[in-house]
């Protein structure tokens, strides 16, 4: 079992719809929670970045850590064509460890 | 914030051949990491290069066949030795500039090499 599981995709959605990515996880130490996102032939970016449960908001973007469930979520509002990327799911244990990478889910945001 | 280049940005190269790639940082970093992205793959951590010390690497990888250097705080190389078609990948530098903080990383574009 993937220490990160996360859907490659692909995954479609028209301009302005509200998009939901998540991972799944299998070791409960996890305590950092990051999102990144890489565009084609570009390295990734850091998107969000949350400690342990909870919610966090920035602009369009939300990213949500259910540590009871193992799950993370990252949710994008009013989606435009530029979001279209791969997003990557991390975790560490510390903020000082190793990152844990998903696969990816790509991701398409029809005009 | 830090911006990296790496170079080359892509490479073919033949079996049994080896390539070095390098790694230029902005600013002055201490933690810079070097990643192995594979189709459809999750990132890889190759290995940990901290200026002043001996690379670490991960499970899986050894020095013999990506030796690392890290001369300063802004430069670093990978070198993909005895390379095989398994070697084909992007490879992408990443530096902390948070000292002590791994969560926030910057990554250079990537060196997507091929091997025939």
């Amino acid at each position: 079992q993937k220490e990160v599981e996360q859907d490659p995709g692909p995954l479609s959605v028209p301009e302005g719809a509200i998009v939901s990515l998540n991972c799944t996880y299998s070791n409960s130490a996890f305590q950092y929670f990051m999102w990144y996102r890489q565009y084609s032939r570009k390295g990734p970016e850091l998107l969000m970045y949350t400690y342990s449960s909870g919610n966090k908001e920035d602009g369009r973007f939300t990213a949500q850590v259910d540590k009871s469930s193992k799950y993370i979520s990252l949710f994008i509002r009013d989606s435009q064509p530029s979001d279209s990327a791969t997003y990557l799911c991390a975790m560490s244990f510390t903020s000082a460890s190793k990152i844990i990478f998903g696969s990816g889910t790509r991701l398409s945001i029809r005009p | 914030s830090a911006v990296i280049s790496q170079k080359p940005s892509r490479d073919i190269c033949q079996r049994g051949t080896s390539l070095t790639i390098q790694c230029q940082v902005d600013s002055q970093v201490t933690m810079m990491f070097w990643y192995r992205q594979q189709p459809g793959q999750s990132l890889t951590l190759i290995a940990t290069a901290n200026q002043g010390s001996e690379a670490t690497y991960e499970s899986g990888f050894v020095i013999d066949k990506f030796p690392i250097s890290r001369p300063n705080l802004t430069f670093s190389t990978l070198t993909v030795s005895n390379m095989s078609p398994e070697d084909s990948s992007i490879y992408l530098c990443s530096v902390a500039p948070h000292s002590g903080d791994t969560g926030e990383l910057f990554f250079g574009e990537g060196s997507r090499l091929t091997v025939l």
